[in-house]
């Protein structure tokens, strides 16, 4: 079993639609990252969290950390919103990022 | 300036050539990054250079010499590579000594090597 699980793996949705993408974890982190990369391209750090909610724009992230457990949500969402959507844990005791598999999102016009 | 820049962005280059990867940012951080990212995959951490000094070494092969001249500048130079050293090369950099340090990327350079 992964570190670090990303669900679902693939989504397809209309644009508008409210989207949420979710990160669960099985290690004791010290924060967790929400990253976008476009296809061919480099990566965007969105948010880097160690509690509670960050907002940006039409982006929100939200931890529980007793739970484990992380969730990114787009809202309005729009085709240049079309990316992978990664989730990386900072471990407690380490200083190399664990990576999700990502979660590839297409919003379709 | 929150921006890391990488060139070239595009390199194709044959298993005899030497070339070079370069790195840039200007945010005053101390901590710079290499990552190598194949195909649908997530970024494997390469080295990670700390106050201009080789920090970590992820035991990658000595054909991959990183190089930190200064604490805004960190050069990959490429020497007898392999095809399957083809990938996306990512530079991040971080603030140093914080609790935790979030990681700025770069937009890559994408890597051929025939």
């Amino acid at each position: 079993k992964n570190e670090v699980e990303q669900s679902p793996q693939n989504l397809t949705a209309q644009e508008g639609e409210f989207i949420t993408i979710n990160c669960s974890y099985s290690v004791g982190i010290s924060a967790l990252h929400w990253l976008q990369q476009h296809p061919g391209g480099g990566i965007v750090s969105l948010f880097m969290l160690s509690s509670g909610k960050k907002k940006h724009g039409r982006l929100i992230a939200t931890i529980n950390i007793q739970e484990k457990h992380s969730s990114l949500h787009i809202t309005a969402s729009h085709p240049r919103d079309s990316a992978v959507y990664i989730c990386a844990v900072l471990p407690d005791s380490n200083y190399q990022l664990i990576w999700g598999a990502g979660t590839k999102l297409i919003i379709k016009p | 300036d929150t921006e890391v820049t990488q060139t070239p962005k595009h390199l194709v280059m044959g298993m005899t050539n030497k070339k070079s990867l370069k790195c840039e940012q200007h945010m005053g951080h101390r901590a710079m990054y290499w990552y190598k990212q194949k195909a649908k995959k997530p970024p494997e951490l390469m080295f990670v250079y700390s106050y201009e000094k080789l920090s970590i070494n992820e035991s990658v092969p000595s054909r991959f010499s990183p190089e930190c001249p200064n604490s805004s500048l960190l050069n990959l130079h490429l020497h007898a590579l392999q095809p399957e050293d083809s990938a996306l090369y990512l530079c991040a950099s971080s603030q140093v000594g914080q609790l935790y340090n979030e990681q700025f990327f770069g937009p890559g350079t994408r890597l051929t090597v025939l």
